[in-house]
């Protein structure tokens, strides 16, 4: 069946620094692929997405490509904030018409002042 | 439009219990979606909806029911509640592949 695995957690930077989070996927055909991030107490919030191959997706400074031919979405941002301080979820949308969701385990990141 | 909305936000169960989360959302969404988030896990679809009565099992259906009467409501009966439904509960709706989620509820069962 389809998959999703992320890098591991947690990821502790300094503000400022670049963030990379590795997401790869095993699918059948070519699903939408999607970035979810869940700060303490919420719910998860939408914050990128790609519906095809060398989409790139992008909101808040980060940014996701969706590549085909390596199966992976790796979200990046150049500077990050403290406020960025999440768990970030990788996801992808099942070609099957009912748009369920294959998640991975998620990635804590924690930036320090 | 207040989106996804769940209730209640945190509950503690005792074993054999039964209790109902609910949930509404206000976007006139065909597609609706019950999961659990286990510490250091992802997400897991319990069950979902693809409109007003109609709904299929998920992953881990085991031990909810649900159902789908309406398009806004998507309630998640627990009929026993067992120590390893400890979990925090996300309900999510959406028209196309983008889902939107709720606050969340979690439950404590001891």
């Amino acid at each position: 069946g389809d998959s999703v695995t992320q890098m591991e957690g947690p990821v502790t930077l300094s503000e400022e620094a670049f963030l990379t989070i590795n997401c790869t996927y095993t699918a059948t055909g070519y699903p939408s692929l999607f970035w979810y991030v869940q700060y303490p107490g919420e719910g998860l919030q939408l914050l990128l997405k790609a519906t095809k191959a060398d989409d790139k997706g992008s909101n808040k400074g980060f940014e996701a490509t969706y590549r085909k031919e390596t199966t992976s979405f790796h979200l990046e941002k150049g500077s990050v904030q403290v406020s960025d301080s999440a768990v970030y979820f990788c996801a992808l949308s099942e070609v099957s018409g009912t748009y369920k969701y294959i998640f991975g385990t998620g990635t804590r990141l924690k930036v320090l002042a | 439009n207040a989106g996804v909305t769940q209730t209640p936000k945190f509950r503690i169960l005792k074993i054999g219990q039964s209790m109902t989360l609910q949930c509404t959302q206000d976007m006139n969404h065909n597609y609706m979606y019950w999961y659990r988030q286990d510490p250091g896990m992802g997400l897991k679809l319990i069950y979902y909806s693809v409109g007003a009565g109609i709904t299929d099992k998920g992953e881990v259906p085991n031990g909810y029911n649900v159902s789908r009467s309406t398009t806004e409501d998507f309630p998640l009966r627990l009929e026993l509640a067992a120590p390893s439904q400890t979990s925090v509960y996300f309900c999510a709706s959406s028209y196309d592949e983008t889902q939107y989620f709720g606050p969340g509820t979690r439950l404590l069962v001891l």
